[in-house]
């Protein structure tokens, strides 16, 4: 499975856009890149998906760079409860199954 | 339209024991994967069942064992446990599509081995 890197751990204001990177230079034609978040004590949470072209849903916008090695996603107002461990991820097409990385500790500031 | 669930959700037992780890996959899903997380680790795939059979294993001994039944539900069974196997163990359940699916964990069991 093709890598991702994170940062370790990132902090933002309340109530302010977040921009959590993911790195991803050996990335597949076909994989798809996701992102997930682990709330505390609670499983992991879908949050959006993507392949080539920019997302956006009710929770997140996805962010991905033209050559597709890296990508980006976008909370656009935090709040408190958005403090959580991001998971970026890459699945080939054919795969069912998650490789979790150790994710970005996202700590929001009131 | 319920989620899935996972029972119990904490257990306690010693070295050398078995366990089973029970999970209600969400309704219209037919496939359950199962994770370990450690603390302070991402989840680490364990196997996955579709439709009543083992569909791919992560690196795992055998005596992580699994099923599935005709409702889709699952088990996760740990023979001669070890120390090392205290963690949250996470059920996920999705329709199997490929990585354009959307897998939807429970809130784990969290298992202490003494």
């Amino acid at each position: 499975d093709a890598k991702t890197t994170q940062p370790n751990s990132m902090e933002s204001n309340e109530e302010e856009p977040v921009h959590l990177p993911c790195n991803h230079s050996t990335i597949s034609g076909t994989d798809y890149i996701h992102w997930y978040r682990q709330l505390p004590s609670q499983g992991p949470e879908y949050v959006i998906h993507g392949l080539t072209s920019n997302v956006n849903n009710r929770m997140a916008s996805l962010a991905i760079a033209e050559d597709r090695k890296s990508s980006t996603l976008i909370l656009h107002r935090a709040t408190l409860r958005d403090a959580a461990v991001y998971y970026c991820i890459l699945r080939d097409k054919g795969d069912d199954k998650i490789i979790f990385g150790k994710g970005t500790r996202l700590h929001i500031l009131p | 339209e319920t989620g899935v669930t996972q029972s119990p959700t904490h257990l306690i037992k010693t070295r050398g024991q078995q366990v089973t780890l029970r999970c209600s996959s969400q309704s219209g899903h037919n496939t359950v994967s199962w994770y370990q997380q450690a603390l302070g680790q991402g989840p680490q795939f364990i196997f996955q069942y579709y439709r009543e059979e083992e569909n791919g294993r992560g690196n795992f001994p055998p005596r992580f064992s699994g099923l599935q039944f005709p409702n889709y539900s699952s088990e996760l069974n740990v023979n001669a446990l070890e120390l090392d196997d205290s963690a949250l163990y996470l059920c996920a359940s999705s329709s199997y599509s490929g990585a354009k699916n959307i897998q939807y964990f429970g809130a784990g069991t969290r298992l202490s081995v003494l």
